[in-house]
């Protein structure tokens, strides 16, 4: 089983939709979370620290889930410019672990 | 601007030619990583570095060795390159391991 795991997609989406996505992480005693954005094979970027009480930036909220050992990632009213590969990102007595990512394409 | 630079941004080899990829950070970081990125294996570690002179194994280090003689540069050398090394390799760095990761552009490296 990898260390986290996230469902590839790709998810296809309209402009304006909602889209979530989810991580889920084997080792409950990971410190720290986050959500990294990849566009098409350039470097990741930070997108946004999940913390416990969950967080909002704009149209992305994360939440963190840790008796499920999960992560969230939603996005309201997706825009076009939301395309583009999100990498959850565990960290684990300092190591950081990556999902594979999830890739979403936004549709006109 | 505060960046990571990695050079050279691609290359094609042959193997067992001997290759050096350099990565440089102006932000005084101690923290700096080399990553291989392969489809449907995410970015996967393979060496890092938490100071000078101070440097540890990842998860694939094999094949791979780096080197810590300055703050800012963190070299990935491939002595002796194959083919199952062809990836997308990122350098990164960080004032902290659990704090946000500064990326470079990559180095997409083809052996042959």
């Amino acid at each position: 089983r990898k260390e986290v795991e996230q469902d590839p997609g790709p998810f296809n989406v309209p402009e304006g939709a909602t889209v979530a996505f989810n991580c889920t992480y084997s080792n409950s005693a990971s410190q720290s979370f986050f959500w990294y954005r990849q566009d098409c094979r350039k470097e990741p970027k930070l997108l946004m620290s999940v913390y416990s009480s969950g967080n909002e930036d704009g149209r992305f909220t994360a939440q963190l889930n840790r008796a499920s050992q999960y992560i969230s990632l939603l996005i309201r009213d997706s825009k076009l410019s939301d395309s583009a590969t999100y990498l959850c990102v565990v960290t684990v007595t300092g190591k950081l672990i990556f999902g594979q990512g999830t890739t979403l394409q936004v549709k006109p | 601007e505060a960046q990571v630079t990695q050079n050279p941004r691609y290359l094609i080899t042959v193997t067992g030619k001997k290759l050096t990829v350099t990565c440089s950070q102006n932000m005084n970081h101690e923290y700096m990583s080399w990553y291989r990125q392969d489809p449907g294996l995410g970015l996967r570690q393979i060496y890092y570095s938490m100071n000078v002179e101070v440097t540890d194994k990842g998860d694939v280090p094999e094949g791979y060795k780096v080197s810590r003689k300055e703050k800012r540069n963190f070299p990935l050398i491939l002595e002796s390159p194959s083919p199952n090394q062809t990836s997308l390799y990122f350098c990164a760095s960080t004032i902290d391991r659990t704090y946000e990761q500064y990326f470079g552009p990559g180095t997409r490296l083809t052996v042959t």
